[in-house]
C-alpha cells in the first residue's frame, strides 16, 4: 500500500518570492510520484512526474521537484511564483504497472499575495 | 489537444434523487477512473475500467452508487439515492492503457446535494 503525505494544508507566498510544497510518500514497492495542479473549478493538469532516472524533475510552468529516496519526499518548488500560480496542489503516488492506482495527498493550497 | 469530456459540470439535486454522470475519455484511452473529490480533500479513487472491464471498484459504495462503460468508450457513474454527504466533486480520467501511469483528468462535475 501506498500513501501521501502533504503537511503544509495552507501557504501563502508573496508575488515573485520562491515557493516548496512538501510532499512525503510512503510505499512497500517501487514509487512513481506525480505533481498535479488543480484551478478552481477545474480538473487536475499534470506538472510533473517522477518515474525513474535523474531525481530532479522539470515540469510546466517552471515547477521542478527533487525525489529524495532516503526521506522519502518529493518537494515541488518555483523559483518566482506569479498570480497565477494560485491554485490547489495534490501530490501522488502510485505503485507501478500492474499496481498503477493513484493515490492523492490531500491538497496544498497555495495563494500568490500580490 | 484531446480532452476529457464530462457532463454535467454542476448538478444541483436532493437528497433521494437519482443523478448520473457520463464521461467521454480522450479517444484511444482504455483504461478510464472515476474519482470523487470532497471539498478541501484529494481525489479518492471510486473505480477503475479497463476497456469495458471494472479492475477495481473496492471504493465504490454499491448500495448507492453504480459505474458502466459498456462499450469500453464512455462510461456512466449514477447514484441512487443521493445523500447529503454525496456532495463532492466527480472527477473522470483516462489513459492509454495499464502501460502508462499518467492520469488525464476530465473538468469534474460538481454535486450539491439539499
Amino acid at each position: 500500500a501506498q500513501s501521501v503525505t502533504q503537511l503544509d494544508s495552507q501557504v501563502p507566498v508573496f508575488e515573485e518570492a520562491p515557493v516548496e510544497l512538501r510532499c512525503n510518500y510512503s510505499s512497500s514497492v517501487s514509487v512513481y510520484l506525480f505533481w498535479y495542479v488543480q484551478y478552481p473549478n477545474q480538473g487536475l493538469q499534470l506538472l510533473l512526474k517522477y518515474l525513474s532516472g535523474s531525481t530532479l524533475v522539470k515540469g510546466i510552468n517552471g515547477f521542478e521537484a527533487e525525489f529524495n529516496k532516503s526521506q522519502t519526499s518529493f518537494h515541488l518548488r518555483k523559483p518566482s511564483v506569479h498570480i497565477s500560480d494560485t491554485a490547489e496542489y495534490f501530490c501522488a503516488v502510485s505503485g507501478g504497472f500492474g499496481n498503477e492506482k493513484l493515490t492523492f495527498g490531500t491538497g496544498t493550497r497555495l495563494t500568490i499575495i500580490p | 489537444e484531446a480532452e476529457v469530456a464530462q457532463s454535467p459540470r454542476y448538478k444541483i439535486t436532493e437528497k433521494s434523487q437519482a443523478v448520473a454522470f457520463w464521461c467521454d475519455p480522450i479517444s484511444g484511452h482504455a483504461t478510464l477512473y472515476w474519482y470523487r473529490q470532497i471539498l478541501g480533500q484529494g481525489p479518492e479513487l471510486l473505480v477503475q475500467f479497463q476497456d469495458e472491464s471494472v479492475v477495481d471498484d473496492s471504493q465504490l459504495p454499491k448500495d448507492r452508487f453504480s459505474a458502466e462503460r459498456l462499450k469500453g468508450v464512455d462510461s456512466t457513474l449514477k447514484i441512487q439515492p443521493a445523500e447529503l454527504g454525496d456532495s463532492a466533486m466527480y472527477l473522470c480520467a483516462s489513459k492509454p492503457g495499464t502501460e502508462y501511469l499518467e492520469l488525464f483528468f476530465g473538468e469534474g462535475s460538481r454535486l450539491t446535494v439539499l
